[in-house]
């Protein structure tokens, strides 16, 4: 099966608010991954990535925590704006055999004002 | 708006048909991919090109048919193709292998009577 998921397939915020978006990964050699906002109608737009070097990186207004001990990746939006609605698919590089990028499922985060 | 552009945006074809999907970037990246995506369900790797030579194909079948004629393009040939072939395929590019972003044109939506 997939080696990257996600806990929640839906989540709604208020305006304003911060989002927490979750991924757990199976594979602890994973070495590279990869957030994708994805708007109706729109291929997958890159948001911000982290390699298992790190445990936290900063981008404009988001942050993904990656937590190798536990295997759980998140994507933190900062003052969410109805612009932020959209799916968002954590991903990762596989490295057995020939390295893929694979995508967790998606988590649909919608906005509400 | 995409630095990946993918040409056409729909495509309506009957299962004898021959059609080609065509992607363009400009932004000097040397790997280039195919992904096919259904309703509601994450990005799945088809091809991958190196450098202008193929280097993953994901046992996909030979009804679909990738094509890099330099390292600016890359087709897709399709050829016989089934209802389940449905669905939208996307494009993307990255500057040289898997470990850096992979961006993504908006897709070809393809529908097969």
């Amino acid at each position: 099966g997939e080696s990257v998921g996600l806990h929640l397939p839906t989540l709604s915020v208020q305006e304003g608010d911060n989002s927490i978006i979750n991924c757990a990964y199976s594979n602890s050699a994973s070495d590279y991954f990869i957030w994708y906002k994805q708007e109706s109608g729109k291929g997958p737009q890159f948001i911000i990535d982290i390699r298992s070097n790190m445990d936290k990186r900063q981008g404009q207004r988001v942050t993904v925590l990656l937590n190798k001990t536990v295997k759980h990746l998140s994507l933190q939006i900062a003052a969410t704006q109805p612009g932020d609605s959209a799916v968002y698919f954590c991903a990762e590089i596989l490295i057995q055999g020939a390295q893929k990028l694979v995508f967790g499922q998606g988590t649909r985060l919608t906005i509400n004002p | 708006d995409t630095e990946v552009t993918q040409t056409p945006k729909h495509l309506v074809m009957g299962m004898t048909n021959k059609k080609s999907l065509k992607c363009e970037q400009h932004m000097g990246h040397r790997a280039m991919y195919w992904y096919k995506q259904k309703a509601k369900k994450p990005p799945e790797l088809m091809f991958v090109y190196s450098y202008e030579k193929l280097s993953i194909n994901e046992s996909v079948p030979s009804r679909f048919s990738p094509e890099c004629p330099n390292s600016s393009l890359l087709n897709l040939h399709l050829h016989a193709l089934q209802p389940e072939d449905s669905a939208l395929y996307l494009c993307a590019s990255s500057l040289a292998g898997m470990r850096q972003p992979q961006h993504f044109g908006d897709g070809t939506r393809l529908s097969i009577l």
